[in-house]
């Protein structure tokens, strides 16, 4: 199993540009989540899945959306990057529900210059 | 108000030597659950332990285990025994019941000596 992973692991966007980040998982998790994480800071969820087609408002949820097409997968997008986006991003996946241990991805450092 | 706070934001400690790190929750909510994160230098996010708020005694992970203080809302983690590899920042985090959503606080990093 290679658990959850993210693409890409680095990238630099100029203010205004779109990007998606990817988050794929193999051990059949319902739920999924997006956090960044600011430095001298925690986790922040910004957006959440509870399974395939579904998605949810986090914590900090502006200037993003996502996607939930297939059961394994889970798009994070940025339309219109701002300075202000720029974080280290994690996703997560649990087994069904917040309760569970949430197994995590290995991060995408973003920066918007 | 903070709902998760670590008042630690660094510490040392001598190998092999036990270490505590603090954590203080506040909710409302009677069922709720606790978790300790471990994220190394490389930033990865590693799952270490899990208390329930039903959970009649503390949970325990080989070398981690959780104080829990329901009076007092506390969750300690207690790692017996460190070693360099524990070298690493932690989280404590939350998760409530009607909210269904995990906060987490803002980390203490751990640096263990040799």
């Amino acid at each position: 199993n290679a658990g959850v992973t993210q693409t890409p692991k680095f990238r630099v966007l100029k203010t205004g540009q779109s990007m998606t980040l990817l988050c794929a998982q193999d051990m059949n998790h319902e739920y999924m989540y997006w956090y960044r994480q600011d430095p001298g800071m925690g986790l922040r969820l910004i957006h959440y899945s509870v399974g395939e087609g579904t998605t949810a408002k986090g914590e900090v949820p502006d200037g993003y959306n996502v996607s939930r097409l297939k059961k394994q997968n889970f798009l994070l997008g940025l339309e219109s990057a701002a300075p202000s986006q720029t974080s280290v991003y994690f996703c997560a996946s649990s087994l069904s529900g917040f309760a569970d241990t949430q197994y995590f991805g290995p991060g995408t450092r973003l920066t918007v210059l | 108000a903070q709902k998760i706070t670590q008042t630690q934001p660094g510490m040392f400690v001598q190998e092999k030597e036990a270490v505590t790190l603090d954590c203080t929750y506040d909710t409302s909510d009677p069922s709720y659950g606790l978790f300790w994160y471990k994220q190394p230098s490389s930033g990865e996010m590693i799952f270490l332990i899990y208390q329930g708020s039903y959970d009649q005694q503390n949970a325990t992970e080989g070398r981690y285990s959780l104080n829990f203080q329901k009076a007092r809302k506390s969750a300690n983690l207690v790692i017996s025994a460190s070693q360099l590899g524990d070298s690493a920042m932690y989280f404590c985090a939350m998760r409530e019941g009607q909210d269904d959503k995990i906060i987490f606080g803002k980390g203490t990093r751990l640096h263990i000596l040799p």
